[in-house]
């Protein structure tokens, strides 16, 4: 059980270029989300997702798009990368319903732009 | 506005000692807490949780305490060991389903041999 797969773990990106973190998950969670961490900031969410085909931004959207055609997977598209955008991405699924439950994360993608 | 905040950036331990670790929140709507623990270089995993009808909840070496009239919140790990060094963030959902978590700056711990 792989649990949630982030592709690729590194890359260096120059300022104006675009791309897309994939994320994937195999738990059949309905809940998706995506965060960055910075230094001292502790993570802040991007944008999540409760199911195939809705999505909603979250704290930091700027600069960023998501899409949900399928409950497994979940990316993340830069659009036109600034070096603010450096940072260290996580993306993270969880159960759906009304109980409380914890999220589980991937490994993470470390992002640097140039 | 930080609605969750770990005012110690790093923390340093003995062995065998207790590792308290301090968390305290601003939203008075948060119903539920969550401590993760992230090694460098992984992702965080869940570590434990707390519902705001308990004071109280213990895992093995772990447990933490909430209080709601202060909003605070504390992790107790003890004893400590080598392998519990890492980043410790708390956070809380937004609203019931963690879909929207809200993060701590986290505490960097480390146990000294």
């Amino acid at each position: 059980n792989a649990g949630v797969t982030q592709t690729p773990k590194f890359q260096v990106l120059k300022t104006g270029q675009s791309m897309t973190l994939q994320c994937a998950q195999d738990m059949n969670h309905e809940y998706m989300s995506w965060y960055r961490q910075d230094p001292g900031m502790g993570l802040r969410l991007i944008h999540y997702s409760v199911g195939a085909g809705i999505t909603d931004q979250g704290e930091v959207p700027n600069g960023y798009n998501v899409s949900r055609s399928t409950t497994e997977d979940f990316p993340l598209r830069l659009l036109s990368a600034a070096p603010s955008q450096t940072s260290v991405y996580f993306c993270a699924s969880s159960y759906s319903g009304t109980d409380n439950t914890e999220a589980f994360f991937g490994q993470g993608t470390r992002l640097t732009v140039v | 506005d930080q609605q969750v905040k770990q005012n110690s950036p790093s923390l340093s331990v003995q062995e065998g000692r207790i590792s308290i670790l301090n968390c305290d929140y601003t939203n008075s709507m948060f119903d539920y807490f969550l401590w993760y623990k992230k090694y460098p270089a992984e992702g965080p995993t869940f570590l434990i949780s707390i519902s705001s009808i308990k004071d109280k909840n213990e895992d093995g070496r772990f447990t933490v305490f909430l209080n709601k009239s202060a909003k605070h919140l504390s992790l107790h790990i003890v004893p400590s060991q080598p392998g519990d060094s890492a980043v410790y963030f708390c956070a809380a959902p937004l609203f019931q389903g963690a879909q929207k978590l809200v993060f701590g700056q986290g505490t960097r711990l480390t146990i000294n041999p």
